[in-house]
């Protein structure tokens, strides 16, 4: 069955600091996979996705994440974190089921400090 | 751009009543999903439909049902509410094709009181 893992439940990085976000996924296939943040309160918006090709992805807002099949990965990163940054992350493998559905991580709220 | 339209955003009811919840998708999409986000949870599967049909189940309750109707938009509906269904309930939309992005939309909070 199609699962994700986000190990950390939360995270504090200081502003200004670089960031790393953990996915692990288990799909049978090559995965579609993204990442969602969510503000408190709002929905949530894509930031970026991988169906193919370079394993490094380029998102909105300066954030990046590299598919790595060998480790059944899709870390978010950003080099520099602002505060506004600071909002729940969710990773998300789009699978297959008899239709179409995206299966979410649990979460890592990311905690933003001056 | 024109992006996921939920009705109504804040909804107020209590135990044992009906809710019904909307949700117009991006124009030109024929998919719709709907999730169910409970308190500091992630967002769950509930159900989803491609062209008027239904084309994937997950955890929605039996108490629930849901439609597209042919101008693709799609209800889900709530009968004999329990506080538990108190939660952020999202629609998305997406083309057909396998893969391609699904857009949220802002949700809407059910509180069932």
């Amino acid at each position: 069955a199609q699962s994700v893992t986000q190990p950390d439940i939360h995270i504090t990085v200081s502003e200004g600091a670089s960031l790393e976000l953990r996915c692990n996924y288990s799909y049978g296939a090559t995965p579609y996979l993204f990442w969602y943040v969510q503000s408190p309160g709002q929905g949530l918006q894509l930031l970026l996705k991988y169906f193919s090709g370079d394993t490094l992805v380029q998102g909105i807002k300066g954030f990046e994440a590299e598919f790595k099949r060998s480790q059944s990965s899709f870390n978010l990163r950003k080099p520099s974190v602002h505060w506004s940054d600071a909002a729940e992350y969710f990773c998300a493998v789009g699978a297959r089921g008899g239709g179409f559905k995206t299966i979410f991580g649990a979460g890592t709220r990311l905690f933003v400090k001056a | 751009a024109a992006g996921v339209i939920q009705s109504p955003r804040h909804l107020i009811k209590e135990k044992r009543e009906t809710a019904t919840l909307k949700c117009y998708p991006i124009p030109r999409h024929d998919t719709v999903y709907w999730y169910q986000q409970g308190p500091g949870q992630d967002p769950q599967f509930l159900i989803s439909f491609y062209e008027k049909m239904q084309s994937d189940k997950g955890s929605i309750p039996d108490r629930f049902s849901a439609q597209q109707f042919s101008d693709y938009h799609s209800e889900l509906n709530m009968s004999s509410l329990e506080l538990g269904d108190s939660a952020l309930y999202f629609c998305a939309s997406s083309l057909k094709d396998f893969g391609n992005t699904i857009y949220f939309g802002e949700g809407s909070w059910l509180t069932v009181v």
